[in-house]
């Protein structure tokens, strides 16, 4: 089945330590980005890859990395979280650029 | 920098009332403008896309460059279109191509 998969679903952890969200897809497809999801702010951009090794920044990458190594996986990480961190993250893939995106389920963390 | 602007958080209408939801951007060049839905319980899907210029599940959205504007309409609104909407827009003809911008997200809901 054609898909976009996040993990962890739930995340729970304390300020400072290191955390990493995957993401995969399985559909051959160049365009990957991470958003977060906030109540009122709606879905924010934070950052995208339009092809293997080929990243930048969306409109809230402060406090994230990620990385493009191979095609199908896309992880954001959090090298020292911050309780402002805490949000709903949703990671997509398309085709291309301008294609439609395919969403994963979502990645709800809460950093105490 | 793009920006697209959902003015109602939240809309509700009664089953079988025509309904609008708002979407209006800001871009200085010729944009990609999307409708995103996310039903309770389901991954963010999107809906339409101006370029293909379809009806899918009765709704229909037309992008009017002089108003800036891509709203979202129904005639006749049904219980099962409940859901978050979302408007997004991708920049096209620039170096930010693929950095989407979405707005802030309408919750819909439909009253029997």
């Amino acid at each position: 089945e054609a898909q976009v998969t996040q993990n962890p679903r739930y995340l729970i952890t304390v300020t400072g330590k290191k955390l990493t969200v995957t993401c995969s897809q399985n559909m051959n497809h160049e365009y990957m980005s991470w958003y977060r999801q906030d109540p009122g702010l709606g879905l924010r951009q934070i950052y995208y890859s339009m092809n293997v090794e080929v990243t930048d920044k969306g409109d809230v990458p402060e406090g994230y990395k990620v990385s493009r190594k191979e095609k199908r996986n896309f992880p954001l990480i959090l090298e020292s979280p911050s309780p402002n961190q805490t949000s709903l993250y949703f990671c997509a893939s398309s085709r291309t650029g301008g294609s439609p995106l395919h969403f994963g389920n979502g990645t709800r963390l809460t950093v105490t | 920098a793009q920006r697209v602007t959902q003015p109602e958080k939240l809309l509700s209408v009664f089953k079988g009332a025509p309904v609008e939801l708002k979407c209006n951007y800001s871009y200085s060049g010729s944009p990609e403008l999307f409708w995103y839905v996310q039903y309770s319980r389901q991954r963010l899907q999107l809906l339409l896309r101006h370029i293909s210029r379809e009806s899918i599940k009765g709704f229909t959205a037309d992008l009017n460059k002089g108003e800036t504007s891509f709203h979202l309409k129904k005639p006749f609104a049904q219980e099962e279109d409940s859901a978050m909407y979302y408007c997004a827009l991708n920049p096209v003809g620039g170096t930010s191509y693929g950095k989407l911008t979405f707005g802030q997200g309408t919750i819909l809901t439909v009253h029997p």
